[in-house]
């Protein structure tokens, strides 16, 4: 079964530093892995995924992640960071085909930043 | 943009009661779900949809729930007897075909409170 770790409920940075939002994941045969962002009284909204190819992806809003196979993880980085930003971020993945396309999320990461 | 429309956007019902929660998907995406979220933690999956039935669901999803795609267009979760643990915001959401590599499109969720 797969099921992906997010090991920080809650990551704070200020406004115009890089940040980091870590995710480490658990499937068997090639995951499928995606960034979610949820801001307050909202639904998810998708920011990337990594299918295949190469191992750094570049989504929504200037947010990018990584895929490290050997460290089973993908975290999500952007350079600068906005106070617009803070919101709610869900790592989440996709595994092998099991009668259907079950996506599991993490327990989600809160980010603030502070201007 | 096309996107995921739910209603009601809030329902409060009286433990014991039948909820329906309804859900217009985008409209050429095959692949349908409902997720919910307690307290506005952890997305926990309930059940996929695709090709008129249902494809995989979680172990939350029991005989009180059901899902039904009426019309080709509206898709809805149904709680028959409704308890004070299933209150939380539900979530449906969507994807396009393509072997399990589509981001997921989320509505906007519906509140549930169950008294």
């Amino acid at each position: 079964a797969q099921s992906v770790a997010q090991p920080e409920d809650q990551v704070n940075v200020a406004e115009g530093n890089p940040l980091t939002v870590k995710c480490t994941y658990s499937v068997s045969g090639n995951p499928y892995l995606f960034w979610y962002v949820q801001y307050p009284n909202r639904g998810l909204q998708f920011l990337l995924k990594y299918i295949t190819g190469d191992n750094l992806v570049k989504g929504s809003y200037g947010f990018e992640a990584e895929f490290n196979k050997s460290q089973t993880s993908f975290h999500l980085k952007k350079p600068s960071a906005l106070v617009s930003d803070s919101a709610l971020y869900f790592c989440a993945v996709r595994g092998p085909y099991t009668g259907g396309f079950k996506t599991i999320f993490g327990a989600g990461t809160r980010l603030f930043v502070k201007a | 943009e096309p996107e995921v429309t739910q209603t009601p956007s809030h329902q409060v019902t009286q433990m014991g009661q039948e909820v329906i929660l309804r859900c217009v998907p985008i409209s050429n995406h095959l692949y349908f779900y409902w997720y919910r979220q307690i307290l506005g933690q952890k997305v926990e999956f309930l059940v996929s949809f695709y090709n008129n039935e249902i494809s995989e669901k979680s172990e939350i999803f029991d005989d009180q729930f059901s899902v039904e795609r009426p019309d080709g267009s509206n898709f809805t979760l149904k709680i028959r007897s409704t308890k004070l643990e299933d209150s939380a915001m539900y979530f449906c959401a969507s994807s396009e075909a393509g072997g399990g590599t589509g981001e997921l499109f989320f509505g906007e969720g519906s509140r549930l409170t169950v008294l």
